[in-house]
This record gives C-alpha cells, structure tokens and sequence, in this order.
C-alpha cells in the first residue's frame, strides 16, 4: 500500500518553464490537497479538491493551477515557474466531509527554480 | 487574518525527560486542532487530533490540551526517545472541506 505518491522528488526549472507535479493516491480518498513548505512559513495551502470534479484555491493560488483528473489523482501545474515557487510541494489527501483534519502526505517535490 | 502560531522554535530535551510543545492559535472557530510530526526529507505524519470540545485527549506516550480560553494547544511527549526528534506542527480544521492551517513548526531536539 504506497499511500500518496508525487512525481518527480526533485526539479531544477529555469524562470519561465512549466511543468506538473504529479500525485496519486491508493487509499479511495475524496479529498486532495497540494501545499508548499518554505522556511520559517509551515505549510501554506495552494489548492484543493474536495472530491472528483472539483477544485478550490487555498490560501496561495497564484501561480499554479490544478486538475483533478481522476478520484486517484490530482496534479499540480506551473505554467510559467518563478523564483518564487522554489520551495517543497507536498500533495495529501484525506477521507473528506466530516473528517477531523487528519491528512495523509506524500513525501515531497523539491523544486527549484533558477 | 487568524493563524497559528508556536511560541519556541526549537526545544532541546534530554532522553527520557517529557517533553512539552505549546502553540497558539487565533481561529475560535475552528472544529479540530491537530498535530503533526515531520522527520526529516518526509512529508508530515498525524500524531494526534482533538475535538474543540474537550479538553485532553491521550494517545500512545502523547497527550494534547487545549485550553480555549487563552486558546492554547500544547503536546506532551512522555519518556522523549531519539526517534522523537522532528519538526511538530500544530494544525487548525477551521473550512467545511478540511481546510487545514498548520502553524511554523517546532524543531525537537532530542539528546541521548
């Protein structure tokens, strides 16, 4: 049982390149989460999806956009990456409606961004 | 806006001693409080969560608290072992879909 899986581990992008993090997860989950990690600022929440079919920003959108393309799988676009965005992603996911916040992460893209 | 905060940044403990994380938080709102546990080149692990309506919740060597009246949460570590030391981030449930706040973090350091 792998839990949540995210693609690539590692990144380097020049400014103004795209690319997508993947995540998926094998636990039937209805919710979905991507999060950046910076230094001294925790965990700030980018997107999220509650269930299939549906996207909603968090806290920090601005940059990225999200497709949940299926209940397994939710990924993350940058379409033309910043300095900025250089940081640790990190998808999640949990059961959804009437859970206690307990969220189940993946281990982390590290992207950097020259 | 409302947020979560920890009052130390790092905490050194000897192994074996107790160990105690405290964190503030702002949103009165919120539904659950939970804390996380984050070793290092891996994303965060569930320790434990409680409900805003208790008080006191007890897990395995862990007990958290909440006191909502000077909105203060705190973790309590028995008997601290080296595995412990990790960054632990206290969270907020405050959105109908689990809209999860997480504070900065607390580096525990344990010395053996």
């Amino acid at each position: 049982n792998a839990g949540v899986t995210q693609t690539p581990k590692f990144q380097v992008l020049k400014t103004g390149q795209s690319m997508t993090l993947q995540c998926a997860q094998d636990m039937n989950h209805n919710s979905m989460y991507w999060y950046r990690q910076d230094p001294g600022m925790g965990l700030r929440l980018i997107y999220y999806s509650a269930s299939e079919g549906t996207t909603d920003k968090g806290e920090v959108p601005n940059g990225y956009n999200v497709s949940r393309l299926n209940k397994r799988e939710f990924s993350l676009r940058l379409e033309s990456a910043a300095p900025s965005q250089t940081s640790v992603y990190f998808c999640a996911s949990n059961k959804g409606p009437m859970n206690t916040g307990e969220l189940f992460f993946g281990e982390g893209s590290r992207l950097t961004v020259l | 806006g409302e947020s979560v905060g920890l009052h130390l940044p790092t905490l050194s403990v000897q192994e074996g001693d107790n160990s105690i994380i405290n964190c503030a938080y702002s949103n009165s709102a919120s539904d659950y409080f939970i804390w996380y546990k984050q070793e290092s080149g891996k994303g965060p692990q569930f320790i434990i969560d409680i409900r805003s309506n208790m008080d006191k919740r007890q897990g395995q060597r862990v007990t958290v608290l909440l006191n909502k009246t000077v909105k203060h949460l705190s973790l309590q570590i028995a008997a601290t072992q080296p595995g412990d030391s990790a960054v632990y981030f206290c969270a907020e449930n405050s959105g109908g879909y689990q809209k999860v706040t997480f504070g900065i973090g607390t580096k525990l350091q344990v010395i053996p």
